[in-house]
């Protein structure tokens, strides 16, 4: 079954207590990306990545850390979390344009819910 | 500044019925736009696409409209059933750019 998996569903953690929230993908898509969503903003995006070893600042990189050392992988590093980064995360990736579904169809994982106290 | 706006926060329809969810976007770089759906405890989901070359699609139910004068989109769904409740976003992209920009979402509710 294509997906994105993402690695822990729900954490509660403390500031400053550096974690990862991992992403896979197994649909061998070149495109991955990290959002956050929040009341009333709705989906942002963190950071993304075009290719192994190319990535980007998205809207709010802020307090973030990615790398893409393999195709299929996507991690969101949070260095010092802090509670303004208490949100749901979403990893996507995506199929290059004219594909199956469409140009620019994201598939999403199932979300990360991250409190930071 | 959002660039993409869903200004209904919510929208309730009895069932049967239709449902119009509306969309704003203020960037003319936007040329391809979706529409995703989100159950609670899941990820977004793909539902349907529109190009800026086009003015309608329609997939079964669902129809995406787009006015590229009033940078304006809406997502038609005719019968709406219980099981359309859910949250719907707006995304607009450029077809071959590397951000996608969602709305902040409308919650469907349909009843029964």
């Amino acid at each position: 079954e294509a997906q994105v998996t993402q690695n822990p569903r729900y954490l509660i953690t403390v500031t400053g207590k550096k974690l990862t929230v991992t992403c896979s993908q197994n649909m061998n898509h070149e495109y991955m990306s990290w959002y956050r969503q929040d009341p009333g903003l709705g989906l942002r995006q963190i950071y993304y990545s075009m290719n192994v070893e190319v990535t980007d600042k998205g809207d709010v990189p802020e307090g973030y850390k990615v790398s893409r050392k393999e195709k299929r992988n996507f991690p969101l590093i949070l260095e010092s979390p802090s509670p303004n980064q208490t949100s749901l995360y979403f990893c996507a990736s995506r199929s290059p344009a004219g594909g199956p579904s469409g140009a620019n169809v994201l598939t999403f994982g199932a979300g990360s819910r991250l409190t930071v106290l | 500044d959002q660039q993409v706006k869903q200004n209904s926060p919510s929208l309730s329809v009895q069932e049967g019925r239709i449902s119009i969810l509306n969309c704003d976007y203020t960037n003319s770089m936007f040329d391809y736009f979706l529409w995703y759906k989100k159950y609670p405890a899941e990820g977004p989901t793909f539902l349907i696409s529109i190009s800026s070359i086009k003015d309608k699609n329609e997939d079964g139910r669902f129809t995406v409209f787009l006015n590229k004068s009033a940078k304006h989109l809406s997502l038609h769904i005719v019968p709406s059933q219980p099981g359309d409740s859910a949250v719907y976003f707006c995304a607009a992209s450029a077809l071959r750019g590397f951000k996608t920009i969602f709305g902040a979402g409308t919650r469907l509710f349909v009843k029964a």
